[in-house]
């Protein structure tokens, strides 16, 4: 059973679209993230969703938008594509808040902008 | 802020060598410290954590213990093996909510 998935694991898309990844998690976990990871694989954190209410916000740009229709789901949604948002996105979920609970990651979707 | 600094890769060990991948930390508070691991074309997978000092955490035959006198979590395996190429990355979650990553160290096993 997959505890964290994303969906596409692949998308190649013009610069300009508007794009979406999907994200849902089984694990009953009440905070869920966003990650990116750059070309060099340096992994920051984009947003974090905490029983559906945004909790951080990494200064990311307003063409970003996070969507968390409830707990288990939280979509990435990102207008105007730029060459520079290739990347792999990386959601994930942990329990709740506390710094001892464990962040669990899903597979990683891979956006490349052409 | 919080940070982590890992040691600059790649690292290129051949089978059954020892492996150790140098991590330390600046933190406000008392954080918890995770190794995650990435394989090729795949995602995070948490390796081990340790959430106090003097914690050790251990899996797969990882180790890397909790050091607050000197703001370290460092990775060793006594014998590594192939299948263990692999960018491991250090982590610190000091309460804020979010993973604080290191720059990871890829590692490459030869047969």
């Amino acid at each position: 059973d997959t505890a964290v998935s994303q969906t596409p694991k692949y998308l190649v898309t013009q610069m300009g679209n508007d794009k979406s990844i999907k994200c849902e998690q089984n694990l009953g976990h009440d905070t869920m993230y966003w990650y990116k990871q750059d070309s060099k694989k340096f992994l920051k954190i984009m947003f974090s969703y905490n029983n559906k209410e945004l909790i951080i916000n990494e200064t990311v740009p307003n063409r970003f938008s996070p969507k968390s229709p409830d707990k288990a789901h939280l979509n990435l949604h990102i207008n105007s594509l730029e060459l520079g948002d290739s990347a792999v996105y990386f959601c994930a979920s942990s329990r709740g808040q506390g710094n001892g609970n464990t962040i669990y990651f899903g597979e990683g979707s891979w956006l490349t902008v052409v | 802020g919080n940070s982590v600094t890992q040691m600059e890769g790649p690292v290129t060990l051949s089978e059954e060598a020892f492996l150790t991948i140098n991590c330390t930390y600046t933190a406000t508070g008392y954080p918890s410290l995770f190794w995650y691991v990435q394989y090729p074309g795949e995602g995070l997978q948490l390796l081990l954590k340790a959430t106090k000092a003097d914690d050790k955490g251990s899996n797969k035959g990882f180790e890397a213990t909790y050091r607050k006198e000197t703001t370290s979590f460092h990775l060793e395996k006594g014998s590594v093996q192939v299948s263990d190429s692999a960018v491991y990355f250090c982590a610190l979650n000091s309460g804020s909510e979010k993973l604080v990553f290191g720059k990871g160290t890829k590692l490459t096993v030869n047969p």
